[in-house]
């Protein structure tokens, strides 16, 4: 069973500072991984999404990398702002049965 | 384009009964996924549908379905409400089949069951 480890739990970093959040996972047979943004009793909002096949993905202040043979990802956030401050979720699509296994996030605090 | 839709947004229930939840997917989304959320376990796959047909299921008692209609849209159902059914249901729609679609997530229904 796919499981999904993210560290830490939570963050709180002033504005500016560079934001690293880490995501690991103990099967190596994926299909992608995907970052999500969760905001308070909101649903999610995809960041960016990984192939299995990929090394990294970027989009505006965002970069994500994915070592699959390791079973880490790690979410780059250049420059932060208080809009940042949210729940990160890393999830993992599993090649096998495409299921979707989320890790339990990292709450993010960015302080103006 | 709209976003995914779900209805109601929140709702409660008490032991015993049962809900339908609904979801409606982006146009032209086939996928659709739905996900439970509560503190104690995070987000936990459910199950998703594709053209009407069940693709995949997460581990889950019997007392949770689901199914999909022609137009794409989706509903849960869950019988026999616990207290532990209490969470945040999410639906999540793609265009098609295979893994390489982003999902995109609805606002979520709230339910609380007393």
């Amino acid at each position: 069973k796919q499981e999904v480890t993210q560290i830490p739990a939570a963050l709180s970093v002033p504005e500016g500072e560079n934001l690293v959040l880490n995501c690991s996972f103990t099967d190596s047979a994926i299909y992608n991984l995907q970052w999500f943004r969760q905001d308070p009793g909101k649903g999610l909002t995809s960041l960016l999404l990984i192939q299995s096949s990929q090394r990294e993905q970027t989009s505006g202040r965002l970069n994500a990398s994915l070592d699959k043979s390791s079973g880490r990802s790690t979410l780059y956030i250049a420059a932060s702002q208080p809009g940042d401050s949210a729940t990160y979720l890393c999830a993992v699509k599993g090649s096998n049965d495409y299921k979707l296994s989320f890790g339990a996030g990292t709450t993010v605090t960015v302080r103006a | 384009k709209a976003g995914v839709t779900q209805t109601p947004r929140y709702l409660i229930k008490t032991r015993g009964q049962q809900v339908t939840l609904s979801c409606s997917p982006i146009s032209g989304h086939r996928s659709v996924s739905w996900y439970q959320q509560t503190p104690g376990q995070g987000l936990q796959f459910l199950f998703e549908y594709f053209s009407e047909t069940q693709r995949n299921k997460g581990n889950f008692p019997g007392r949770f379905s689901g199914r999909q209609f022609s137009n794409s849209r989706s509903e849960m159902n869950v019988s026999t409400l616990e207290l532990g059914d209490s969470a945040l249901y999410l639906c999540a729609s793609r265009p098609g089949k295979g893994g390489t679609d982003t999902q995109y997530f609805g606002p979520g229904t709230r339910l609380t069951v007393l």
